[in-house]
């Protein structure tokens, strides 16, 4: 099974809103991501966790902000986002960070 | 700094041609690691391939097969009578070893590929 589930799948929010997303993988992997993708465009890495603790941050806002529970899990907190925020969100994991990545079907986020 | 550069921004074939999607990659480090993603518009990368530095054997799977050609940087993605269900968006992506960006997949700009019945 490398199935990593993200919901939800489509979120609408509004700039003061607090929302949360979830990633949740079952495959025993000790590595998981948190990407960005506009349209037309790559995924951008926002976090990597390594083993629960936050190994890299690449420099994002701090209205993100992720959250790793336990090894299955990881959340991203959102906070007073703004429209140039819309885009997909995806999850990943790996078994170790040099290993392949599984991806999640993605959040599709909107602030409006 | 790394860089994956994918050349072909679109490529458009009739079902059954075969297609290539190219992919360069730039980097410092002597291990490393290259993988091929598949994004159809559900939106879900879809892992197809990882090829590590010290393999340059090239690998078969099905209509797939992928050449790793270190000396020119190169590990190019060829589709064998191409499927309309291959229409996609592809990502060439390359991973370092260690160092402070441990993890971090940099990934190219990707190819649009529509296969036309």
């Amino acid at each position: 099974d490398t199935e990593v589930t993200q919901t939800p799948k489509h979120l609408v929010m509004g700039m003061t809103n607090k929302k949360s997303l979830k990633c949740e993988q079952h495959m025993g992997h000790r590595a998981m991501y948190w990407y960005k993708q506009k349209a037309k465009k790559p995924p951008e890495l926002m976090f990597v966790y390594s083993y629960e603790k936050l190994s890299i941050n690449e420099s994002v806002p701090s209205r993100f902000s992720p959250e790793c529970p336990n090894s299955s899990l990881l959340n991203l907190h959102l906070h007073a986002l703004q429209p140039e925020d819309s885009a997909l969100y995806l999850c990943a994991s790996s078994q170790e960070r040099n290993t392949e990545a599984f991806f999640g079907q993605g959040t599709r986020l909107t602030v409006v | 700094a790394q860089k994956v550069t994918q050349a072909q921004t679109e490529i458009s074939v009739v079902e059954k041609e075969d297609v290539t999607l190219d992919c360069v990659y730039e980097t410092r480090d002597t291990t490393y690691y290259l993988f091929w993603y598949k994004q159809p518009p559900s939106g879900e990368l879809v892992f197809l391939i990882r090829r590590n530095s010290f393999d340059e054997q090239n690998e078969i799977s099905g209509r797939y097969s992928w050449n790793f050609q270190k000396s020119t940087s190169s590990f190019n993605f060829t589709i064998t009578a191409s499927q309309v269900v291959d229409s996609a968006v592809y990502f060439c992506a390359l991973r370092n070893a260690g160092g402070t960006s441990y993890g971090k997949l940099t990934f190219g700009q990707g190819t649009i590929l529509t296969v036309h019945p």
